[in-house]
Parts: C-alpha cells; sequence; structure tokens
C-alpha cells in the first residue's frame, strides 16, 4: 500500500525558511523510474508543480519562482524534503507530495499526500 | 513554460449527462497529457494517463483521448460522485504545468 504524508509548520513569516518532508512508504526511490515531485495548490487556484528528484538523485525545480528551492532525498529514511528560501505570503498554499512513477519519456501522480496547508504571514 | 488551456473554466451538468472538458497546450506535448479529478479538500486524483490511459481503479465511463496540442477528457454517464473540478496536466518537460481545471457543477 502506497502512502505519503506531508509535514511542516503551519505558519512561516516572510523572508524565513521553510522546509517540508514527505514521508512516504509502500514504494522506493531507490527503484528505476521511481521519483517524487512537490506540488502546491494556493487557496481556490490551480495546481502548480515545484519540483522534482529522481531515483538517480536527478533534481528539477520550477526556476520562476522568487523563493529558492532545495529538493533532497533520504532513501534510507524514505522521505524526501523540500526546502523554500525567503518566503513570501504569495508562498501560502496547500502543499502536496506525489508519487511520480516515470516510463519511457512520461510521467504522472499517481498517489497523492493529504497535503500540508502553510500560511505565510508576519 | 508550456501552458495548458482548459475549456470550459465551469460547466454545469446532470445525472447521466455524457460530460466533455478540453485540454489544449502551447505547443506539442505528443501524448504526454495526464488528468486529475479533484474534490474540495482533498487531494487531486490520477484519472488518465498518457492522453488515454485509464489509471487502475478509475470507472470505465472516463476515457481520454488527443495527442499533440489538443486533448479531451469525457465522462460518458455523469455520476453523483463525479461532481468536481477536473485538471489536465503535461509532462513533456518542465516545469511541469497543469490547466487552469474545469469545475463540473450541478
Amino acid at each position: 500500500q502506497v502512502t505519503l504524508r506531508e509535514s511542516g509548520p503551519a505558519l512561516v513569516k516572510p523572508t524565513q525558511t521553510l522546509t517540508l518532508t514527505c514521508t512516504f512508504s509502500g514504494f522506493s526511490l531507490s527503484t528505476h523510474g521511481m521519483c517524487v515531485s512537490w506540488i502546491r495548490q494556493s487557496p481556490g487556484k490551480a495546481l502548480e508543480w515545484l519540483a522534482r528528484i529522481d531515483w538517480d538523485d536527478a533534481k528539477y525545480y520550477r526556476t520562476s519562482l522568487k523563493t529558492g528551492l532545495t529538493i533532497s532525498k533520504d532513501t534510507s529514511k524514505n522521505q524526501v524534503v523540500l526546502t523554500m528560501t525567503n518566503v513570501d505570503p504569495v508562498d501560502t498554499a496547500t502543499y502536496y507530495c506525489a508519487r511520480v512513477p516515470s516510463y519511457g519519456s512520461g510521467n504522472y501522480f499517481d498517489f497523492w499526500g493529504q497535503g500540508t496547508l502553510v500560511t505565510v504571514s508576519s | 513554460d508550456i501552458q495548458m488551456t482548459q475549456s470550459p473554466s465551469s460547466l454545469s451538468a446532470s445525472v447521466g449527462d455524457r460530460v466533455t472538458i478540453t485540454c489544449r497546450a502551447s505547443q506539442s506535448i505528443n501524448n504526454y497529457l495526464n488528468w486529475y479529478q479533484q474534490k474540495p479538500g482533498k487531494a487531486p486524483k490520477l484519472l488518465i494517463y498518457a492522453a488515454s490511459s485509464l489509471q487502475s481503479g478509475v470507472p470505465s465511463r472516463f476515457s481520454g483521448s488527443g495527442s499533440g496540442t489538443d486533448f479531451t477528457l469525457t465522462i460518458s454517464s455523469l455520476h453523483p460522485e463525479d461532481f468536481a473540478t477536473y485538471y489536465c496536466q503535461q509532462s513533456y518537460n518542465t516545469p511541469q504545468t497543469f490547466g487552469q481545471g474545469t469545475q463540473v457543477e450541478i
């Protein structure tokens, strides 16, 4: 059974660093073709992909964000960590992590965590 | 970035109706197109991947078609539990992008 769960602070002040952890079970991020992504959704808005880390430690980011993103994995703990530096109130959103099996050149988000709401406010 | 445009943004339908949602990419994405369903307060759920492949456990009333830039999600006969917001998403390149969503209302 595949499960993912996001954890992190509910409230962060502007300019601070936000660290979110995705703890998963039911699959291994060392399996060829397996990846994990972070996606967020601002209140009442559409989904926005943020970053992805692959089984071979390749990393991909949404580079258009003002905030700095870093994604990392701890395969032994079954965790993926997303760090966002210099957050802004526009970063207020529900943050999801999702499993991403890749096929050929494509992939999809087949299992999602429940999401964690992060508010950026002073 | 590849822009994904869904139409309509919202629609009203009745149980039993056939519903079609379209998604257009700003450039060709071959068949690297996925569809998700999201209900309020819940995470999205994968319905269709690779434009037309039905995810395991998803009812067969959902189907997808298209390639290149134009794609369609069809619900053949709307069930009460299908009232939700639907998103398309391209996995052709990064940043992977979503459409703005289509809300299916009663």
